[in-house]
């Protein structure tokens, strides 16, 4: 079956440190999203990408890095710069944001220790 | 710039109750989503509204896009326990302004 798969489910990262979220998709769509969400709160866009080898800055960029060097995987990295980084991610994609819904992962938990 | 209100942002009803969760824009919208996520789980895509004054079924949930195209409603007759948990709307725009709103949170009392 299709689907989104993000990893790991749960990360815990030491002050300081940069990690690495993965994202991997086989339902072959050209967008995909990276979406943070807080206690509580809604989601907010940290990257997006609309074709391999191009990504634009969502509303929170700010101490995350993407990169999209295959149309399946659209990892994220969340750098030191980033203040206050636990929360929850989530990875989403889709064929064609005019007309279709998104795809979500089952997301990553990142908690800083 | 464009705004997304949602409300309310709790609702908690005895089960058997209907719930009816809104979404409004302060500028015309091209489509709206709607999303569910459950508890501890990830939003799951329900349904897409395009045209003025839409109306769509699906079993108990009932959606609507606003005559203007700035305001949609969700209404959940006769809740059940799996109606448990949050539902998003996302609007549309260019890329870069797709936004969601906050989240209606529903809890239904067995």
């Amino acid at each position: 079956d299709g689907g989104i798969t993000q990893s790991p489910k749960y990360l815990f990262r030491k002050e300081g440190q940069n990690v690495t979220l993965s994202c991997e998709q086989n339902l072959n769509h050209d967008a995909m999203y990276w979406y943070r969400q807080d206690p509580g709160q809604g989601l907010r866009l940290i990257y997006y990408s609309q074709i391999v080898n191009d990504f634009q800055k969502g509303d929170i960029a700010e101490g995350y890095s993407v990169s999209r060097e295959k149309k399946e995987s659209f990892p994220l990295t969340v750098t030191s710069a980033q203040k206050n980084p636990t929360a929850f991610y989530l990875c989403a994609s889709t064929r064609d944001i005019s007309n279709y819904g998104y795809t979500f992962g089952s997301g990553t938990r990142l908690t800083v220790v | 710039g464009q705004q997304v209100m949602q409300i309310p942002q709790y609702q908690h009803v005895q089960e058997g109750e209907d719930f009816t969760t809104y979404c409004n824009s302060s500028t015309t919208l091209s489509n709206i989503q709607w999303y569910k996520q459950r508890p501890g789980g990830h939003p799951v895509f329900l349904i897409q509204l395009v045209k003025s004054g839409e109306v769509k079924k699906q079993k108990r949930l009932t959606f609507q896009f606003g005559e203007a195209k700035k305001n949609s409603s969700l209404h959940i007759t006769a809740t059940q326990t799996t109606d448990v948990g949050t539902y998003f709307c996302k609007v549309g725009g260019s890329q870069g302004n797709l936004i969601f709103g906050k989240g209606t949170k529903l809890s239904v009392k067995p």
